[in-house]
């Protein structure tokens, strides 16, 4: 039972355009959410997390939305740099009392910024 | 500062044969958790540490997996009598506190030949 899942495996975007990866859980426990990126060879780069109690939180290039409704929740990078192709994983974590914060997450978007 | 480190960066083993991972958390960071990335997969958790709590082993799979944080800082991931299906990468992540933001270790390919 895939309780986090990122549908599109893969996604190409020209440089400069904006590029958004998208995620959906099935938890409502679920309150804490978390996005990083993966360069092959390499162990996951936090990039940007967001609470349950906001619906957007940006940090520069990055933005992440959450529509709590609909258990859906996106990263927007914008301006994409060709630095920025990498995979995405998407990560969701309880963090309620009692909860460890383990994470639970996507199994990746693979984003190609071309130049 | 220095970052979460593991080693062995790779490990090639034979079925049936023993393993044992290692991994140091980020200094003064109190939460340990270990992940695994098997090919084309998501990150799936194993299990967590927290100060001299008791682990919370409920990702492990099998029995054959067994972990350890002693001293609180250093720990290992041991799989016995590995199988095929154990190839993956072995992440370690550590946080300063429980549900606090958790920051990876570049990993532990691990091949079962």
């Amino acid at each position: 039972d895939q309780q986090v899942k990122q549908n599109s495996p893969s996604l190409s975007v020209q440089e400069g355009r904006i590029s958004i990866l998208n995620c959906d859980y099935t938890n409502s426990m679920f309150d804490y959410f978390l996005w990083y990126k993966k360069y092959p060879a390499e162990g996951p780069t936090f990039l940007i997390s967001i609470s349950s109690i906001k619906d957007k939180n940006e940090d520069g290039r990055f933005t992440v939305f959450l529509n709590k409704s609909a258990k859906h929740l996106s990263l927007h990078i914008v301006p994409s740099q060709p630095g920025d192709s990498a995979v995405y994983f998407c990560a969701a974590s309880g963090r309620g009392t009692g909860n460890t914060g383990k994470l639970i997450f996507g199994q990746g978007t693979t984003l190609q910024v071309k130049p | 500062g220095a970052g979460v480190s593991q080693s062995p960066s790779n490990k090639v083993t034979e079925k049936g044969k023993d393993v044992e991972l290692r991994c140091d958390p980020i200094s003064g960071h109190t939460a340990l958790y270990w992940y695994r990335q098997s090919l084309g997969q998501g990150l799936e958790f194993l299990i967590y540490f927290q100060g001299n709590s008791a682990p919370d082993k409920s990702g492990l799979p099998s029995d054959r997996f067994s972990a350890e944080r002693t001293g609180g800082s250093v720990s290992t991931l041991t799989i016995q009598r590995t199988q095929q299906e154990d190839s993956a990468v072995y992440l370690c992540a550590s946080s300063s506190q429980t549900q606090e933001t958790q920051y990876f270790g570049p990993g532990t390919r691990l091949l079962v030949l």
